[in-house]
């Protein structure tokens, strides 16, 4: 298994809030991922990063900001929390586009 | 943009052949893969097409088709533990676009 980690794995917040998640791996991959999973949506793109401090959106990235100051860590920032921003959060790594990405375990947000 | 359509929901029978379709259309495209998701849990790499045509990996094989916009994942020999959520992903312009998924139930 890819050593990929995600922390907290819960978490519950109130509105307005600011939250960030981390995640950290230990292969030296390249590439990492934020997605969001909810029903009926499937998991969609956040936000990426190619390289330490190289980044850029995904399809659903208003509200969220990312930074990428070490190869090993991704955090996700929630400015100010919402409500539709409670969902399951996955981290993934990968060498690029073409290859597999490996998830974390994922961090289950709930904003109240 | 990119779209992709699968089945929502699937039923089978253990030991049964099971085939689970996966539509797109995409502005670019660079190859499809294939992911497992257990309930609750993180989903983990079955399968990767970027060429016409079928990949055998054991149980599992995986079809595409660049031309009609296709692919397909065949599960042979059904067990209960194959009872999951199979997502479509298609990649292009370094992102990666997934399904909703297809849930699995395999029945006794």
């Amino acid at each position: 298994d890819a050593g990929i980690t995600q922390s907290p794995r819960h978490k519950v917040t109130e509105t307005g809030t600011p939250v960030t998640l981390r995640c950290h791996q230990t292969e030296n991959h390249r590439y990492m991922y934020w997605y969001r999973q909810d029903p009926g949506h499937g998991l969609r793109l956040i936000h990426y990063s190619y390289g330490v401090k190289d980044t850029d959106k995904g399809e659903v990235s208003d509200g969220y900001s990312v930074s990428r100051s070490k190869t090993e860590d991704f955090l996700l920032t929630l400015e100010s929390a919402t409500s539709s921003q409670t969902s399951v959060y996955f981290c993934a790594i990968g060498g690029g586009p073409s290859y597999e990405q490996y998830f974390g375990p994922g961090t289950r947000l709930t904003v109240t | 943009g990119q779209n992709i359509d699968q089945p929502t929901e699937m039923t089978a029978t253990e030991g049964a052949i099971v085939q689970i379709n996966c539509t797109y259309q995409t502005s670019g495209f660079n190859g499809l893969f294939w992911y497992q998701q257990h309930a609750g849990e993180a989903p983990t790499f079955l399968s990767y097409n970027v060429l016409d045509g079928l990949e055998e990996k054991g149980r599992f094989s995986s079809f595409l088709s660049r031309s009609k916009g296709y692919s397909y994942l065949l599960l042979k020999e059904l067990q209960m533990k194959d009872s999951a959520s199979y997502l479509c992903a298609v990649t292009g312009f370094q992102k990666l676009v997934f399904g909703t998924g297809t849930r699995l139930l395999v029945s006794p």
